[in-house]
């Protein structure tokens, strides 16, 4: 079945930092990529999403590309900030009616 | 504009009692989630509705039923729970068309701890 694996955490960085973290996906066909972001205490918020190979998704200074050819969606971002911190899950959604598969979840600590 | 809202925000239950977890959106949107939170596992999905009338079941549906009499509510219901079902759970409710590639937005979440 599809599935979604991303990198363990906690990742902590500082702030400046380069952030990356890695996403590999398995499914069939051509699912929708997608970032969510959940900040203490609060509900998802989508960050960002691709819906067809080599599509980049940005937001935020956050930044992923749909990689068909290694099953990937890695988010990325150049220079972070204390009020990243959170937990990022990558997500695909195929086959009708959008419904999301997720991975486990990585948490952000950036520290001044 | 709530966007979507839950209630309760937390509960306490025992075993084997029982209980409805109302989700509302008023954004007019078509279909409904619900997931629930486990640590190290993501969200994953129970039920879901793509229209007022309908329901369907998700990954973990065992356990849960649902129903979705209006369009904007969307109630999750445990009739006896257990303790496997402590959790958080989440609401979401996303628009209809654009293939796979619509958002979904969630509501704020309800802590379940089953005693």
């Amino acid at each position: 079945g599809d599935s979604v694996t991303q990198m363990e955490g906690p990742v902590t960085l500082s702030e400046e930092a380069f952030l990356t973290i890695n996403c590999t996906y398995t499914a069939t066909g051509y699912p929708s990529l997608f970032w969510y972001v959940q900040y203490p205490g609060e509900g998802l918020q989508l960050l960002l999403k691709a819906t067809k190979a080599d599509d980049k998704g940005s937001n935020k200074g956050f930044e992923a590309t749909y990689r068909k050819e290694t099953t990937s969606f890695h988010l990325e971002k150049g220079s972070v900030q204390v009020s990243d911190s959170a937990v990022y899950f990558c997500a695909l959604a195929r086959g009708g009616y959008n419904k999301l598969i997720f991975g486990a979840g990585t948490r952000l600590a950036v520290h001044p | 504009n709530a966007g979507v809202t839950q209630t309760p925000k937390f509960r306490v239950l025992k075993t084997g009692q029982s209980m409805t977890l109302l989700c509302a959106q008023d954004m007019n949107h078509e279909y409904m989630y619900w997931y629930r939170q486990d640590p190290g596992m993501g969200l994953r999905l129970i039920h879901y509705s793509v229209g007022e009338g309908t329901t369907a079941k998700g990954e973990v549906p065992d356990g849960y039923n649902v129903s979705r009499l209006k369009k904007q509510n969307f109630l999750l219901g445990l009739e006896s729970a257990a303790p496997s079902q402590t959790s958080v759970y989440f609401c979401a409710s996303g628009r209809t068309g654009g293939g796979n590639g619509n958002e979904q937005f969630f509501g704020p979440g309800t802590r379940l701890t089953v005693l």
